[in-house]
């Protein structure tokens, strides 16, 4: 079964640092770039990342650009997200998508389920 | 404020047709045929269900299309059904340096 599964949201405090993981299976994990997209309580979906399918390039939302770092690792099917600084509107729903392709960003075909991350204090 | 541009809201009745709409500029829908289509339920992760402005994947009725035209792109949902209620987003590739941009979402309501 195709699934991606994310992990590691929790309550954090403002300033405080995070890391979110996703366990990818059921495909070729390293054929296809791989996004972070987050959904704030009540609100739409915002992109936040992508990463390559080799890890060699990476591109963030200005919204979070230089707070936080998406990576992966290929030999364990995982997309990770560090997030730093982290702000009261970074509050969100932060799913893990996969890509149809391997290097324009296309579409999202398969999402997880989602992880939480509330920063409050 | 969203990239794109959604209604916030359409509605139809069962058997019906509804159009929502997706504007954006020549820096992301007009400019590339990378435009896709969610749908979400309330409590579940977002569905695709039109990639490529047109293109559906592999389970996604028929009944579900997309197109575009100039930098608006549009999904239309035929033969409106009951479980087609839900939000849907639009998405566009956007160059180089924005990459990625979504619209603010449609909350459809089958009447």
């Amino acid at each position: 079964e195709v699934q991606l599964v994310e992990s590691g949201g929790v309550v954090v405090q403002p300033g405080g640092s995070l890391r979110l993981s996703c366990a990818a299976s059921g495909f070729t994990f390293d054929d296809y770039t791989m996004h972070w997209v987050r959904q704030a309580p009540g609100k739409g979906l915002e992109w936040v990342s992508l990463i390559s399918w080799d890890g060699g390039s990476t591109y963030y939302a200005d919204s979070v650009k230089g707070r936080f770092t998406i990576s992966r690792d290929n030999s364990k099917n995982s997309l990770y997200l560090q997030m730093n600084s982290l702000r009261t509107e970074d509050t969100a729903l932060y799913y893990c998508a996969k890509d149809t392709d391997r290097e324009v960003p296309d579409a999202f075909d398969i999402w997880g389920q989602g992880t939480m991350v509330t920063v409050s204090s | 404020q969203s990239a794109l541009t959604q209604p916030r809201s359409v509605s139809g009745s069962p058997g019906q047709s509804v159009t929502i709409s997706c504007t954006g500029t020549s820096s992301d829908v007009g400019g590339y045929n990378y435009v896709s289509w969610y749908q979400q339920h309330p409590g579940k992760a977002p569905k695709l269900m039109i990639y490529d402005v047109s293109k559906r994947p592999s389970g996604v009725p028929d009944r579900f299309s997309g197109s575009k035209s100039g930098n608006t792109a549009s999904l239309t949902i035929s033969g409106l059904q009951a479980e087609d209620e839900a939000d849907y987003y639009c998405c566009s590739y956007a160059g180089s340096y924005t990459l990625v941009v979504f619209g603010g979402g449609t909350k459809l309501t089958v009447l």
